[in-house]
């Protein structure tokens, strides 16, 4: 069965640095490509990220492209998120996913049950 | 940037068709794909690839997209259908949601 389990997020001030974790089972991490979607308070879905392929290529979205940075470790079968120079506007349930193939994105076949990232003062 | 646009919110009576649309410049020439999220849970995919169901999601979803339009048509509307529904497709690379549907089915 495949899960994948966010872990990271919580109260961070502007300016700040947090990483997210989306621990995954029932798949090899490095066989997939995998993305973060985020959602902040009451508004719709936006993907911030994604890697794919076996030299895993990365992919940002521009409101995060220079701030984020997505890795994945095959020991561990875990997604990362590293998440700098954080503002008001990054606030948002952040969601990892699985894609179907190693290679391109296509569309997001799992979905976690997201964790929560506040940015606030 | 690539954008796509639904309308904010679609009413249907139960046992009735409920249609959300999805518009983007030559979206056609893209695969769009449908998610369904209901309050306090994550996104579910119902269509991927235009037209395809995932295993385990009911018959009476079903999609299509040709020229600058995609559509999600829920046959036979269920009150457990009710949710917000948003449209998705790639470019270069770069994964774009439309703002996201409501239904409401009453």
């Amino acid at each position: 069965e495949v899960q994948l389990l966010e872990s990271g997020g919580g109260l961070v001030q502007p300016g700040g640095s947090l990483r997210l974790s989306c621990a995954v089972s029932g798949f090899t991490i490095s066989s997939y490509a995998m993305s973060w979607v985020r959602q902040a308070p009451g508004k719709g879905l936006e993907w911030v990220s994604g890697i794919s392929g076996s030299v895993d290529g990365t992919h940002y979205a521009d409101s995060v492209k220079g701030r984020f940075t997505i890795s994945r470790d095959r020991a561990t079968n875990t997604l990362f998120l590293q998440m700098n120079s954080l503002r008001d506007e990054d606030t948002a349930i952040y969601y990892c996913a699985k894609h179907p193939y190693r290679s391109g994105y296509y569309y997001f076949e799992y979905w976690g049950q997201g964790t929560l990232v506040t940015v606030s003062s | 940037s690539y954008e796509l646009s639904q309308p904010p919110s679609v009413s249907v009576s139960p046992g009735q068709t409920a249609s959300i649309t999805c518009s983007g410049d030559k979206l056609g020439d893209k695969y769009a794909c449908w998610y369904q999220q209901k309050p306090g849970q994550s996104p579910v995919l119902v269509i991927y690839q235009d037209s395809q169901r995932p295993s385990g999601i009911p018959e009476r979803f079903s999609g299509s997209n040709s020229g600058n339009t995609a559509t999600l048509t829920i046959s036979g509307t269920q009150t457990m259908d009710e949710a917000d529904y948003y449209c998705q497709a790639w470019d270069s690379s770069t994964g774009v949601f439309g703002g996201g549907t409501k239904l409401t089915v009453l």
